[in-house]
């Protein structure tokens, strides 16, 4: 059974840097791509972008100057940075796990307040 | 850009009743389209991939259809925990990544 457990800080203060990071457990960690996915209050869901074992990335080209994503294929674990965070960054944060097929595979999900 | 444009916003029916869902893309993308479920506090739940395929454990009263630039979600007799809103979301490219339509809200009448 495939699980994705994330974590990172949940309340931010504008400009600082958003950090969140996903730990998969279970299945294969190759041949899949890592999103990060997040839903702002009262709003959809906005896909910000995603990572490879390989390290290949892709970003949602409206985020893509403010993100950077890493992995660590030892630990099984793939990381978000977002610089220069403002409110229209609060939102619930999500990894999953991508495929030709779609996100199958969800975290929990975190809640990022920006706020000063 | 490929935009995903889901119709009607909301749709409020009783349990027992049909529900037709449309997600519109603005250029083909193919069969490369899936269908979420998200209910508050919940996580996002794949219900439909390519366009047509019941993810796995998935009720058979979700059934997808369409191809190119129309796609349909129909639940055939809505449940009571069938209440969500729904998400269509296309890939027709690896480059360019994911995109979501807007969601369509299934209310209860």
């Amino acid at each position: 059974q495939v699980q994705l457990q994330q974590w990172g800080a949940g309340l931010l203060k504008p400009s600082e840097t958003l950090s969140l990071t996903c730990a998969v457990y279970g299945g294969s960690f190759s041949g899949y791509y890592w999103s990060w996915v997040r839903q702002p209050p009262g709003q959809g869901l906005e896909w910000i972008g995603e990572i490879n074992h390989s390290g290949s990335t892709n970003y949602n080209p409206s985020l893509k100057s403010r993100i950077t994503m890493s992995i660590d294929t030892s630990k099984s674990q793939f990381s978000l940075k977002m610089t220069s965070v403002t409110a229209a960054d609060t939102a619930v944060y999500y990894c999953a796990r991508g495929s030709a097929a779609g996100l199958r595979y969800w975290g929990q999900g975190t809640l990022v307040t920006v706020s000063s | 850009e490929i935009v995903l444009t889901q119709s009607p916003a909301t749709l409020s029916l009783s349990p027992g009743e049909r529900a037709t869902l449309s997600c519109r893309a603005n250029q083909s993308v193919d069969i490369y389209l899936a269908w979420y479920q998200h209910k508050p506090g919940q996580v996002p739940r794949l219900l439909i991939s390519d366009a047509s395929n019941r993810a796995t454990g998935i009720p058979a009263r979700f059934s997808g259809s369409g191809s190119g630039t129309d796609f349909t979600l129909t639940i055939s007799s809505l449940e009571p925990e069938d209440f969500a809103v729904y998400y269509c979301q296309q890939r027709s490219n690896w480059r360019s990544g994911f995109t979501f339509g807007p969601g369509t809200r299934v209310d209860i009448k």
